[in-house]
């Protein structure tokens, strides 16, 4: 079974510029997270999806972030303008609906470097 | 207060030692605990669930104190292949998951 699958792997942009990254999830997990993990530091949650319905957005950036997770499969997290701050892995993992108990399963994630 | 706090380490171990991280939380709410293991460059994988009566699986032992809010892993008889980051998480009302920076591993042979 395909795990979770994120692109762009690697991605290089000057501030300012706008990014996009799109996360496909492990089929049938209706929870989707993005995450930020920043060197040396664990993960922060962005966003968790419940289908396609954003239920905890609360530490998404929103002046600069968005999201959307259209007929609750594939989701993007967009940056627009990037800061050079931004700079960071950024990680979408999946579950199965959601329940406190349930293992995450994280894709690759894809590295930005702001420049 | 962070929600989750872990000693970064780095720990340096040699083959067949035993090695023990702790992991405190802020909320006593919170309601289910794991740990995950995140190799170099890699994403994390999760490595057990931490259940109230504590488990076992191999040489990896999970144990909770809920009074004490805190979490550890024990592993034993270390391999080369337990180096990694091992970060602790936790789940709080609300499902909101809050990881730890990580401790860091080393096997020396």
């Amino acid at each position: 079974e395909a795990g979770v699958v994120q692109s762009p792997r690697y991605k290089i942009i000057e501030k300012k510029q706008p990014v996009a990254f799109w996360c496909n999830p492990i089929s049938g997990h209706n929870t989707l997270y993005w995450y930020r993990q920043n060197l040396g530091q664990g993960p922060e949650l962005l966003i968790r999806y419940e289908n396609e319905e954003a239920v905890d957005d609360s530490q998404l950036p929103k002046d600069r972030f968005s999201a959307e997770r259209l007929k609750g499969v594939d989701s993007t997290l967009k940056i627009q303008p990037a800061e050079l701050g931004d700079s960071a892995v950024y990680l979408c993992a999946s579950s199965l609906s959601g329940r406190a108990q349930e293992t995450q399963y994280f894709g690759p994630g894809t590295r930005l470097l702001v420049l | 207060r962070k929600e989750v706090e872990q000693d970064p380490g780095p720990f340096n171990v040699p083959e067949g030692a035993t090695v023990a991280f702790n992991c405190t939380y802020s909320n006593s709410a919170s309601q289910s605990f794991f740990w995950y293991r995140q190799d170099c460059r890699k994403e994390p994988k999760l490595l057990m669930s931490v259940y109230s009566s504590g488990n076992e699986d191999g040489r990896f032992t999970a144990q909770l104190n809920r009074a004490s809010q805190y979490i550890s892993l024990l592993i034993r008889d270390s391999k080369l292949s337990d180096s990694a980051t091992y970060l602790c998480v936790v789940n709080r009302p609300g499902n909101q998951f809050y990881f730890g920076t990580g401790t860091s591993l080393t096997v020396i042979p």
